[in-house]
């Protein structure tokens, strides 16, 4: 199986900051990386999908970036609303993985 | 609107099984997978299995193989989730989720809390 392995488990940053997650694989494939947002309670939000591609709803601020086996999440600017656990995922290799989780909070 | 809705909270004791419902509203069922994720408490997202409701084939994760099975009702567009000789290890929130462009997941059911205690 892939290995996901994200880093920062944890970031407390404050309104308006820029925010950078990343996810490394255990090994390398194209770009079917998604990323998912799950706010305490609540089931996982698909975010972005194929690495960089928006779902539908999700604000610009988010975005998503890499290939191989290096990825990344951003958050441009840090709203109120965002404060979460995010997740990626290996969307093509089965069994589909997932990483170990962000946690995001507002400083 | 798409939606899954799952069947509500099981306790059961170690040994037994659990059958958990997923109806899925809002889309033709038989043209998406529907995926079993599940997430221990304060734990990651573990995936689990897929089965495609149209012909009912299925793939299970190895660590699940022989434990659980999943199957599908066309008629009432609805997903079944057995987890067998449960141990307190598998008390987890369950999710269904809808499975699109490979295994990318677009729709979530709100979750099933199963617990595993004598």
């Amino acid at each position: 199986d892939i290995q996901m392995t994200q880093s920062p488990s944890f970031v407390s940053s404050s309104i308006g900051d820029r925010v950078t997650i990343t996810c490394q694989a255990s090994q390398g494939f194209y770009n079917w990386l998604a990323w998912y947002q799950q706010k305490p309670g609540k089931a996982p939000k698909l975010l972005i999908y194929a690495a960089s591609t928006l779902q539908s709803g999700v604000p610009s601020r988010f975005s998503g970036s890499g290939s191989g086996t290096e990825f990344t999440l951003t958050i441009s600017s840090l709203q109120p609303e965002d404060v979460a656990t995010y997740f990626c995922q290996q969307a093509t290799i089965f069994p589909p993985t997932f990483g170990g989780g962000t946690k995001v909070e507002i400083k | 609107q798409v939606q899954l809705m799952q069947s509500g909270a099981e306790v059961r004791k170690p040994g037994a099984s659990v059958n958990i419902s997923c109806k899925a509203l809002g889309y033709m069922f038989t043209s998406y997978y529907v995926h079993w994720v599940r997430q221990a408490p304060g734990q990651g997202l573990q995936w689990m299995g897929m089965i495609n409701p149209s012909g009912g084939s299925t793939d299970y994760a190895q660590q699940f193989q022989g434990r659980v099975t999943m199957t599908s009702d066309t008629s009432t567009s609805t997903v079944y989730m057995e987890l067998r000789r449960l141990r307190s290890e598998d008390t987890a929130v369950y999710y269904c989720a809808r499975g699109t462009d490979g295994y990318n997941f677009d729709y979530w059911g709100q979750g099933t809390l199963g617990t595993v205690s004598s």
